[in-house]
This record gives structure tokens, C-alpha cells and sequence, in this order.
């Protein structure tokens, strides 16, 4: 099995700076990881897939990079509804999937 | 609209069943892979099961294999996951997730999941 690891935990920053969350896997898994937002009560949403495409309806302040084994995923600029908590997700044994254990991005 | 609506969940004994349905509209259903995926009261998020366009090929994460079933009718834009033999560790909040459509084998085929319904809670406990 796929283990991802997401570092920090938990993320505190202002709005309007930079937040940088990561995302690491046991072994190679390509560019087959994708990012989700959930929100307190709501159901995950995609943000990015392939590791760096944004899915429809993305704001351009989110961006992914990464392969193998590190990613990141980026949010430039925050703003207040950008406070959640973000999943990885990989799908390189597709069509098994194994998520982290999220990153909760807080307001500092 | 594009929208997927689980209902089915509630409160179960443990040994017991239940089963899950997840309504679809707003896009050719037939055409896509489906999977469910939960999350644990204050927990992260863990794929459970998927099903090809046709049913032909489903898959499970492992602490489900021989108790639960993923299926789906397609004249009725449904998806369905039938919970047999409920431990404690099965409840969670349970989402139906849409995933790629067409052929897997082909590029741009979108294995990450675009869809998610609003999720339907089970509980299990005596």
C-alpha cells in the first residue's frame, strides 16, 4: 500500500500571504495526485489533478508541483474562503486510491 | 446541474446491514466510474470502493472486501453500496464520487474524482 503524508499538520497564516502545504509518498507515484478542499460540513472538492492541472472553476492563486514521491500544493494569496483543510490523493495504482491524513489551514 | 445524492445512512447494530444509493443527474451516468469514499467523525478521508461504466470491474479497499458491495443501474442513474456484517469502524460519513469516463486506456482519462455528493452518515453501535 501507497502511504501519503502531509506535513504540516496544521498551518497558520494571514490572509493575503502565501500558505505551502505538502504532500509525500512512500514510493513513486508519478504525477497520479490530486488536491481537495473541504470545507467544515461540505463534501471535498478537486482542486488539482496530474499534480499541477487545476480542475475547472480553480482560481489561478492555487497551483500543484511535484513527482515521484514530494508535492506541494500552493495557495499565493489567501483569501478567507481558502481556510480548510486540504487533502493529497494518489491514484498512481489506480484503481486503488489512498489519501493523506489532510493538512487544516487555519487563519493566524 | 451536475449533482450526486447519497441517502440510505442511519443507525445500524453492529453485524447488522444497510444499504447506501446515490442519486445522479446532470450528466450521462453510464458513461463514468463511480466509487464511494468515507470519512470518520473528525477523521481524514478513505476510498472505499469503485465500479466501472458498466459494472463489469469493482474494486475495494481491503478492511471491506467480503462485506461490502458497490453496484449501480444505469436506467436509473444510480449507484448503490450494500454493507453487510457493520463494525463500529464503518462509521463515518459516506460520499458517492464521480471519476473518469470513457476508455482508461486512453490519455486524459481522469482517474481523480470531479464530483462529490453532499455524503450520507452511518452509524454503527449498539
Amino acid at each position: 500500500e501507497i502511504v501519503m503524508t502531509q506535513s504540516p499538520a496544521t498551518l497558520s497564516v494571514s490572509p493575503g500571504e502565501r500558505a505551502t502545504l505538502s504532500c509525500r509518498a512512500s514510493q513513486s507515484v508519478s504525477s497520479n495526485l490530486a488536491w481537495y478542499q473541504q470545507k467544515p460540513g461540505q463534501a471535498p472538492r478537486l482542486l488539482i489533478y496530474g499534480a499541477s492541472t487545476r480542475a475547472t472553476g480553480i482560481p489561478a492563486r492555487f497551483s500543484g508541483s511535484g513527482s515521484g514521491t514530494e508535492f506541494t500544493l500552493t495557495i499565493s494569496s489567501l483569501q478567507s474562503e481558502d481556510f480548510a483543510v486540504y487533502y493529497c490523493q494518489q491514484y498512481n495504482n489506480w484503481p486503488w486510491y489512498t489519501f493523506g491524513q489532510g493538512t487544516k489551514l487555519e487563519i493566524k | 446541474e451536475v449533482q450526486l445524492v447519497e441517502s440510505g445512512g442511519g443507525l445500524v447494530q453492529p453485524g447488522g446491514s444497510l444499504r447506501l444509493s446515490c442519486a445522479a443527474s446532470g450528466f450521462t451516468f453510464s458513461s463514468y466510474w463511480m466509487s464511494w469514499v468515507r470519512q470518520a467523525p473528525g477523521k481524514g478521508l478513505e476510498w472505499v470502493a469503485n465500479i466501472k461504466q458498466d459494472g463489469s470491474e469493482k474494486y475495494y479497499v481491503d478492511s471491506v472486501k467480503g462485506r461490502f458491495t458497490i453496484s449501480r443501474d444505469n436506467a436509473k442513474n444510480s449507484l448503490y453500496l450494500q454493507m453487510n456484517s457493520l463494525r463500529a469502524e464503518d462509521t463515518a460519513v459516506y460520499y458517492c464520487a464521480r471519476g473518469g469516463s470513457g476508455s482508461y486506456y486512453l490519455p486524459g482519462f481522469l482517474r481523480a474524482f470531479d464530483i462529490w455528493g453532499q455524503g450520507t452518515m452511518v452509524t454503527v453501535s449498539s
